[in-house]
């Protein structure tokens, strides 16, 4: 089915061990996003990408790198994982920065660091 | 200062009647985008309805409609004869233009509906 594919669904980690979360779309959408979700904050953007080659910093980028070397792939890759980045990691995807036609998103990471 | 703002953390509706979902937003972009999505309790977000700040008329999808009203700067999501099934978290967004050239979707931290049977 035509989507939004992340993986892993749910993730433990020990601090200061790095994982990379993947993000695949099939749609041929440029724009790409990572949010964290988290209780009582909504969803926040840590990086973002307008097309392959091209990234950029949300509000909360630090701790995480991303690359975007084709359309359909945006992997986020924390680095060294802390307890602050528990969270709920989204991807979603849109065919054009100014879309009206809103996001996909994935089915979300549930990521715990111990 | 807050760019989209949620005032209702929780409501509650009775079956089959209307509810009303605030969403207050601050941009100083002429060419926004405010959106409404939904989070049922499986977790996965889905989009419901789209507003662009240059759209003159109100945006309406099935039983959702946006109450947009530009120079009080909200966004209402309307819910018309309310189900069972649209318990969830609804969050709104907004697109705007950054300073780099390029859009950033902003989220609001969602209200979480109730309907009562």
């Amino acid at each position: 089915n035509a989507g939004v594919t992340q993986t892993p669904k749910f993730q433990v980690l020990k601090t200061g061990q790095s994982m990379t979360l993947q993000c695949a779309q099939d749609m041929n959408h440029e724009y790409m996003s990572w949010y964290r979700q988290d209780p009582g904050m909504g969803l926040r953007l840590i990086h973002y990408s307008v097309g392959a080659g091209i990234t950029d910093q949300g509000e909360v980028p630090n701790g995480y790198n991303v690359s975007r070397s084709t359309t359909e792939d945006f992997p986020l890759r924390l680095l060294s994982a802390a307890p602050s980045q528990t969270s709920v990691y989204f991807c979603a995807s849109s065919y054009s920065e100014g879309s009206g036609n809103g996001y996909t998103f994935g089915s979300g990471t549930r990521l715990t660091v111990v | 200062a807050q760019k989209i703002t949620q005032t209702q953390p929780g409501m509650f509706v009775q079956e089959k009647e209307a509810v009303t979902l605030d969403c207050t937003y601050d941009t100083s972009d002429p060419s926004y985008g405010l959106f409404w999505y939904k989070q049922p309790s499986s977790g996965e977000m889905i989009f419901l309805i789209y507003q662009g700040s240059y759209d003159q008329q109100n945006a309406t999808e099935g039983r959702y409609s946006l109450n947009f009203q530009k120079a009080r700067k909200s966004a209402n999501l309307v819910i018309s004869a309310s189900q069972l099934g649209d318990s969830a978290m609804y969050f709104c967004a907004m697109r705007e233009l950054w300073g780099s050239g390029t859009y950033k979707y902003i989220f609001g931290t969602g209200t979480r509906l109730k309907v009562l049977a």
